[in-house]
């Protein structure tokens, strides 16, 4: 498909691990990139993966990539509370980024 | 700390009105975009620039216009405002390279 696809919701208990995962749809991008948009706020950057990598972890965080199904997923360990937001994974295209709709997250005490 | 300011974070308009966008950089970047993001999908391109005076369409680019006259200004023109164009508008800028984006806060207008 010509989307970036990501599923909308995704609730899970406080200290549980989430996952968001993604497929892209250019095999050509040079990075994958996970944004994090809190509420009344604008995207920040969370993470990202260059192309040639398999794994990528950041403390709480980490990215797998499959480049063979272009498949993007996004790991966070013991989810808190401040972890609700919406993340969006994006890919870059030769003049632009390419969002998927975006993963509401929503963490339960 | 570096950043992209948008300068309205709400604004309400009637139909037919005419509407200007302002956002400002100060990251020395060559790019600027302008998305709409509207719930279940997500970012959608409108305009991006790659230069000063250059101009690109996105996705979206239907009702909009956008001026660069500046490195650091990329404005966002409804000429005539419409009910469907309610939505929340993010400026993004980055370098050379198309990397990392960096996101304003976002401006969420309402068209009545």
């Amino acid at each position: 498909g010509e989307d970036v696809e990501q599923s909308l919701f995704l609730s899970v208990r406080e200290g549980d691990s989430s996952v968001i995962n993604c497929t892209y749809t250019d095999s050509s991008s040079t990075y994958l990139y996970w944004y994090k948009q809190e509420p009344g706020a604008g995207l920040q950057l969370l993470t990202y993966i260059f192309s040639n990598m398999d794994m990528k972890q950041d403390q709480r965080l980490t990215v797998l990539l499959n480049k063979k199904d272009k498949h993007l997923s996004l790991r966070i360990a013991d989810t808190q509370t401040g972890d609700s937001a919406i993340y969006f994974c994006a890919e870059t295209r030769l003049y632009d980024m390419r969002f998927g709709a975006g993963t509401r997250l929503t963490v339960k005490p | 700390d570096v950043k992209v300011t948008q300068s309205s974070r709400y604004l309400v308009k009637r139909t037919g009105e005419k509407v200007f966008l302002e956002c400002v950089q100060d990251m020395d970047h060559e790019n600027m975009f302008w998305y709409r993001q509207d719930p279940g999908l997500g970012l959608r391109l409108i305009y991006f620039s790659y230069d000063v005076k250059m101009k690109e369409k996105g996705d979206i680019p239907e009702g909009y216009s956008v001026s660069r006259e500046k490195k650091e200004r990329f404005s966002l023109i409804l000429e005539s405002a419409s009910t469907n164009q309610t939505s929340m508008y993010l400026c993004a800028s980055s370098p050379g390279q198309i990397d990392v984006l960096t996101f304003g806060a976002g401006s969420r207008l309402t068209v009545l």
